[in-house]
């Protein structure tokens, strides 16, 4: 596996609180993504982000929103979780824009009660 | 943006049987079609990819074919094994050049021994 880690790996938190994931990377990858995978629905991009300093929303966007200020680390921010947010959150990375082969972090179970 | 369409859902196959899985794409700019097998509890993980510049692609027993004039890629997987139950997702890069993939709903595949 590519050199990813997601922390933390399990959380429970309750409806209201603020969650921040963080995704880790030592391959020194400039692309990298937040996916959420619920039943039914595959995998959906949250954010991606294109460089330091550089994101951008994708298609469930609403409710999160993201940071990245050193290549490595990939931070996804829940400012007030709801149930809705109850989830699998997976962390992706490339190295590249087109013809790209994406690999993904292990992922973070979070539930919102 | 683009959509993909992943057919079926859940698919049952005696082991030694193929195993074929069908997606559907809408925006014709896309260029990088991936698959993925994601077994339990586990990470997506990249088995195959196909470019647009070719229209099929094997690695030992699977194999994917693309037709662009009709917005449609498949996986074939020859000589099922019980190790071959995962859920299968298939994906498109669509028209962005930030590397993003848009998902299939993913099948969940189950060879019986």
């Amino acid at each position: 596996d590519a050199g990813i880690t997601q922390s933390p790996r399990h959380k429970v938190t309750e409806t209201g609180t603020p969650v921040t994931l963080r995704c880790h990377q030592t391959e020194n990858h400039r692309y990298m993504y937040w996916y959420r995978q619920d039943p039914g629905h595959g995998l959906r991009l949250i954010h991606y982000s294109y460089g330091v300093k550089d994101t951008d929303k994708g298609e469930v966007s609403d409710g999160y929103s993201v940071s990245r200020s050193k290549t490595e680390d990939f931070l996804l921010t829940l400012e007030s979780a709801t149930s809705s947010q109850t989830s699998v959150y997976f962390c992706a990375i490339s190295d590249k824009s087109s013809y790209n082969e994406q690999f993904f972090g292990p992922g973070t179970r979070l539930t919102v009660l | 943006g683009e959509n993909v369409e992943q057919h079926p859902s859940t698919l049952s196959v005696q082991e030694g049987d193929s195993a074929v899985i069908k997606c559907t794409y809408s925006d014709s700019a896309s260029n990088y079609f991936p698959w993925y097998k994601q077994e339990l509890g586990k990470r997506p993980q990249l088995i195959i990819d196909i470019r647009s510049n070719v229209g099929e692609k094997k690695d030992q027993r699977i194999a994917v074919t693309l037709n662009k004039t009709a917005k449609h890629f498949s996986l074939h997987i020859t000589e099922t094994q019980p190790e071959d139950s995962a859920v299968y997702f298939c994906a498109a890069d669509g028209s962005s050049n930030t590397g993003k993939l848009i998902f299939g709903q993913g099948t969940t595949l189950q060879v019986k021994p």
